[in-house]
C-alpha cells in the first residue's frame, strides 16, 4: 500500500521553463511534507518542506504547493537550469505517529533539456 | 565540516555471509535511520534510533540487525537472512526536539551479493 505516490516516473522540461513536479498522499495523519533531490550513487539532498499549516513555502526557485484537501502536493521549479536534471522524491512524515521516519515515493526524474 | 559518512561505497559479498556497513555522523544529531533503496523505488526504511542504547524496526527490517551504542553511530548488519540484500543502502540523521526537521542523508553504500 503505497501511500505517497509519484505517478510520473520522468519528465522532460526545456531550461528556462517552468518544472513542476506532483505528489499524491493517502494518509491524512501526515502533517510534514518534503522534497528531496538525488543525483545518482550520492545521497538526497533536502530541498524544501512545508508542514500542514500552510499551503505555500518558497525557496529562491523552489516552491513548494500543498493542497489538504485533495491530498496533493507539488514542487515548482522556475527557471529550471540544466543542474536541476535529478530523481526527485517526495516524502512525508506523520509526527504523531507511533514510527519515526519519512514515508517516500518512487521518485520522478526530471530531465532539463537545452 | 559536518556530515554523515558512510564506508564503504562499494561492498561486494558472497552469499551466506553477513556484511556490516558503516555509518558515522558529526552532526550531534540524536536519530539516525538506514533506508534502502532498489532501481525504480522509493526508499524504504530498515531500522531506526532516537537515542543512544534504542532502536526500532522500520517497515522492512527482516534479515537486518543493528546497534546504537554511541551518538555518533549506527552500523547496519545484513545477514544472511536477508533475501535479497543487494541494493543501495543510505543512511540519515536528524536532529529531534520538534517533529519538523529533515533528514539528512550520506552518500550511500552499494552492496552487492553474489
Amino acid at each position: 500500500d503505497q501511500q505517497v505516490k509519484q505517478n510520473s516516473p520522468s519528465l522532460s522540461v526545456q531550461e528556462g521553463r517552468i518544472s513542476i513536479l506532483n505528489c499524491d498522499y493517502t494518509n491524512s495523519m501526515f502533517d510534514y511534507f518534503l522534497w528531496y533531490k538525488k543525483y545518482p550513487a550520492e545521497g538526497p539532498t533536502f530541498l524544501i518542506s512545508i508542514s500542514s499549516i500552510k499551503d505555500k513555502n518558497e525557496d529562491g526557485r523552489f516552491t513548494v504547493f500543498l493542497n489538504k484537501s485533495a491530498k496533493h502536493l507539488s514542487l515548482h521549479i522556475v527557471p529550471s537550469q540544466p543542474g536541476d536534471s535529478a530523481v526527485y522524491f517526495c516524502a512525508a512524515r506523520d509526527s504523531g505517529g507511533g514510527a519515526d521516519g519519512l514515508t517516500f515515493g518512487k521518485g520522478t526524474h526530471l530531465i532539463i533539456q537545452p | 565540516d559536518g556530515g554523515i559518512t558512510q564506508s564503504p561505497k562499494y561492498l561486494f559479498r558472497k552469499e551466506g555471509q553477513n556484511v556490516t556497513l558503516s555509518c558515522e555522523q558529526n552532526l550531534n544529531h540524536d536519530a539516525m535511520y538506514w533506508y534502502r533503496q532498489d532501481p525504480g523505488q522509493g526508499l524504504r526504511l530498515i531500522y531506526y534510533s532516537q537515542i543512544v542504547n534504542d532502536f526500532q524496526k522500520g517497515d522492512i527490517a527482516e534479515g537486518y540487525s543493528v546497534s546504537r551504542e554511541k551518538k555518533e553511530s549506527f552500523p547496519l548488519t545484513v545477514t544472511s537472512a536477508q533475501k535479497n540484500p543487494t541494493a543501495f543502502y543510505l543512511c540519515a540523521s536528524r536532529i529531534t526536539g520538534g517533529p519538523h526537521s529533515p533528514l539528512h542523508f550520506g552518500n550511500g553504500t552499494r552492496l552487492t551479493v553474489t
